[in-house]
């Protein structure tokens, strides 16, 4: 059972438009929301995250959006630009034990921004 | 600069072959993970650890082992490698308290099994 899911593998978005990805989750345990970019042959990167207790976290041109009660979130890419093509992964976490938390990843959106 | 480093970049093996994947980091983490990823598939957890000498299953451990004797290493081994273990492998880390920055990715082994 997918717990976090992307439903759109891919997106594509002019150069200086807004990029929207969005992520669903099932399980209310989860207390912080992450997201990350991975470009081709390179590990995934930190991009931005947020609290379960917050509803909005902005970071320059990156913004993620929390709404708990329909356990949805989005980041939003403003202006996006063409280095900004990527894998995007949501990822959220819950404590899991032994003192310490696990991430439980969605399965990524390709975002192609076309010059 | 922190970093998490894996061995190597591109492998290319042969079926049947006993395979193993080198991860370190330099951070002092308690915990290590190795996941997969495969297109349309996402990440996916083969197994992972909170401590020295300590593993856990994760969701696809089948065909795998791993291995940690120290803190800042965690070895992925493929026991007998098929071609459907071909797969971009991902080893990260991270603090055991850290929920809010999440893990530290290693640059990824793309590896082929032929």
């Amino acid at each position: 059972d997918q717990q976090v899911k992307q439903n759109s593998p891919s997106l594509s978005v002019q150069e200086g438009r807004i990029s929207i990805l969005n992520c669903d989750y099932t399980n209310s345990m989860f207390d912080y929301f992450l997201w990350y970019k991975k470009y081709p042959a390179e590990g995934p990167t930190f991009l931005i995250s947020i609290s379960s207790i917050k509803d909005k976290n902005e970071d320059g041109r990156f913004t993620v959006f929390l709404n708990k009660s329909a356990k949805h979130l989005s980041l939003h890419i403003v202006p996006s630009q063409p280095g900004d093509s990527a894998v995007y992964f949501c990822a959220a976490s819950a404590y899991s034990g032994a003192g310490s938390y696990q991430l439980t990843f969605g399965k990524g959106t390709k975002l192609s921004v076309i010059p | 600069d922190v970093k998490v480093t894996q061995s190597s970049r591109y492998l290319v093996k042969r079926t049947g072959e006993k395979v193993f994947l080198e991860c370190v980091q330099d951070m002092d983490h308690e915990n290590m993970f190795w996941y997969r990823q495969d297109p349309g598939l996402g990440l996916r957890l083969i197994y992972f650890s909170y401590d020295v000498k300590m593993k856990e299953k994760g969701d696809i451990p089948e065909g795998y082992s791993v291995s940690r004797e120290k803190k800042e290493r965690f070895s992925l081994i493929l026991e007998s490698a098929s071609t459907n273990q071909t797969s971009m492998y991902l080893c990260a880390s991270s603090l055991r308290q850290d929920s809010l920055y999440g893990y530290t990715f290693g640059s990824g082994t793309r590896l082929t099994v032929v």
